[in-house]
């Protein structure tokens, strides 16, 4: 059983188009993630979500808006997208907040490309 | 703010070689700092990590130590084999609980 699945593995779209990636963890965990990896491998978070209430947004354009029906989803839905979406995206999860206080688990990653 | 600087990859090597993966730091106060591991075609799994100075992080063989005279968490292993190939990603995290990583070290290891 995969722990954290993501969906689709690869995207391609054209601009301006909107799409969502979904997450899905079967770990129990109250921690969800978004993080962007860049075309030089730069791996950056987005956003947060404990316990289905976001607790961090880092500075990610109004397009993006991430969306948690429950505490083991956590779906990512990007508005009117632009050239400088296209990177990796990865979903993780976490027993609670904080890399320091448990270990994250990631999903294989969703390789969007817009054109 | 906080970053993370690794050395560029891709880092080549023989296997049973020795590993050096350099990561040096910025960042306020006292973070805790990791190792991740990222294999083809496999998300990001946590290698190891180190909460405070001078702590060492070990597990299959790697081991880094949190030098907070120096910023740096160096990445080493004692022989390296081929099933080592993959990305290398050094991460720190503050009190804020926002994580921020490096870019990331390719390491290819030949029979």
């Amino acid at each position: 059983d995969t722990a954290v699945s993501q969906t689709p593995k690869y995207l391609v779209t054209q601009m301006g188009n909107d799409k969502s990636i979904k997450c899905e963890q079967n770990l129990g965990h109250d921690t969800m993630y978004w993080y962007k990896q860049d075309s030089k491998k730069f791996l950056k978070i987005m956003f947060s979500y404990n316990n289905k209430e976001l607790i961090i947004n880092e500075t990610v354009p109004n397009r993006f808006s991430p969306k948690s029906p429950d505490k083991a989803h956590l779906n990512l839905h990007i508005n009117s997208l632009e050239l400088g979406d296209s990177a990796v995206y990865f979903c993780a999860s976490s027993l609670t907040s904080g890399l320091s206080n448990t270990e994250a688990f990631f999903g294989q990653g969703t390789r969007l490309t817009v054109v | 703010g906080n970053s993370v600087t690794q050395m560029e990859g891709p880092v080549t090597l023989s296997e049973e070689a020795f590993l050096t993966i350099n990561c040096t730091y910025t960042a306020t106060g006292y973070p805790s700092l990791f190792w991740y591991v990222q294999y083809p075609g496999e998300g990001l799994q946590l290698l190891l990590k180190a909460t405070k100075a001078d702590d060492k992080g070990s597990n299959k063989g790697f081991e880094a130590t949190y030098r907070k005279e120096t910023t740096s968490f160096h990445l080493e292993k004692g022989s390296v084999q081929v099933s080592d190939s993959a990305v290398y990603f050094c991460a720190l995290e503050g009190g804020s609980y926002i994580p921020t990583f490096g870019r990331g070290t390719s390491l290819i290891v030949h029979p």
